[in-house]
Parts: C-alpha cells; sequence; structure tokens
C-alpha cells in the first residue's frame, strides 16, 4: 500500500510567521505536489518536483516555495505566513513512468493563519 | 489551459444509479480520473481513462469520449455511503504528468 504522511494535521500560526508543511511517501514515487484545497475552488495545484531538487511552479506559486533534498520527502514552506493562507493542504505522489499515473494523497494539514 | 466543468451538487436514494458528467477543455489530454473524496478525508482513487469509451469496476464505471470533451462516472446500486465530493481530473503531458481537478460534485445518497 502506497503511504502518503503529512507532518500535521492541524496547524495554528499567526501571520507574518514562517510555516513549514512536511510530506513523506514511502513508494519510491519520482512525482511529488502540493495542492491547496479551498470551498467551492477545489485543488489548486501550488508546487510540484519530478526529481530530487527539481521543482516547478503549479497554478497558484505566489507566497509559497518548495524543497525536494530527498527522494522520498517534499516541504512547502510559506515565507511569511498570511491569513488569505488559511486552507487544507494536501501533499500527493505519483510514477513518472508507466502506464497508471494516479496520484496518492496524503490526509492533509488543515492550516489556519491567525 | 485546462477548464473543468461538472456539477456541483447531485442527490440520489440508496439503490438508485447516479451519473455524474465531467466536461473539459484542454491544450493537451493525457488521460482522465476520478477521485472520491469523504468530508474530511483526502482523495481516493477511482478510475483512469485515456481511450474512448467505458471502464466498468465494480458499482462504478467510468466513460470518456476524447472528441466530445466529456466523461461520465456512473454510479450504480447507491449506498449511503457513496455520500461524497467526486472530482474530475484532467492529466496533463507534462514533466510530472500533473493533473488539473474540477471542483467537485457533492453527491448525496438519500435513504
Amino acid at each position: 500500500d502506497v503511504k502518503v504522511t503529512q507532518s500535521s494535521r492541524y496547524l495554528v500560526k499567526r501571520t507574518g510567521e514562517k510555516v513549514f508543511l512536511e510530506c513523506v511517501q514511502d513508494m519510491d514515487h519520482e512525482n511529488m505536489f502540493w495542492y491547496r484545497q479551498d470551498p467551492g475552488l477545489g485543488l489548486r495545484l501550488i508546487y510540484f518536483s519530478y526529481d530530487v531538487k527539481m521543482k516547478e511552479k503549479g497554478d497558484i506559486p505566489e507566497g509559497y516555495s518548495v524543497s525536494r533534498e530527498k527522494k522520498e520527502r517534499f516541504s512547502l514552506i510559506l515565507e511569511s505566513a498570511s491569513t488569505n493562507q488559511t486552507s487544507m493542504y494536501l501533499c500527493a505522489s505519483s510514477l513518472r513512468q508507466g502506464a497508471s499515473y494516479e496520484q496518492y494523497f496524503g490526509p492533509g494539514t488543515r492550516l489556519t493563519v491567525t | 489551459g485546462q477548464n473543468i466543468d461538472q456539477p456541483t451538487e447531485m442527490t440520489a436514494t440508496e439503490g438508485a444509479i447516479v451519473q455524474i458528467n465531467c466536461t473539459y477543455q484542454t491544450s493537451g489530454f493525457n488521460g482522465l480520473f476520478w477521485y472520491q473524496q469523504h468530508a474530511g478525508e483526502a482523495p481516493t482513487f477511482l478510475s483512469y481513462n485515456v481511450l474512448d469509451g467505458l471502464e466498468e469496476k465494480g458499482r462504478f464505471s467510468s466513460f470518456l469520449s476524447r472528441s466530445k470533451g466529456y466523461s461520465y462516472l456512473l454510479l450504480k446500486e447507491l449506498q449511503m455511503k457513496d455520500s461524497a465530493s467526486y472530482l474530475c481530473a484532467v492529466g496533463a503531458i507534462g514533466s510530472a504528468r500533473q493533473l488539473t481537478f474540477g471542483s467537485g460534485t457533492q453527491l448525496t445518497v438519500l435513504p
């Protein structure tokens, strides 16, 4: 079974704080993704990575950065948290090659910025 | 870019059949996925279509017409546990074959 874990289920931070969200997968997947999910807007891609140290911007990268130093770990960083970054954050991973490339999701981190 | 449309909400009765439609416009197509997401949980993979036609998997089936930019998810013999959000997602021809998700269809199954 693919397992994707995220460092926290719930997180409360203050405006201006630096926030780290960590994601770890145990299936040797090359691809990893960070999404945020907001009511009525669905899942929106923030950043993704297809290999160690490689990263690409998704649809809404502003205010975020990422780090992928090891294949199994993908971190999302909020350099200076703002209230409009209050959201559910979901990490996912998938295979880069092969016919089947469905994404497997972690349980999510509900971040509240006050 | 990608544009994906699916109904916001649907309601059906236990034991019935329901069809959730998804239309998409895309600049590059590499397959269509359906995910199920229960409230407060992560999305879980249901089906993948890359060629036209129907894929059946137990009570769930998914259909794709690439020429029409159209897919549907068919749920048979509905159960209360099928109450969830159903997400349609289009795969891109990209470095990570990233997905673009629709906003989801909230299905409520009534007794």
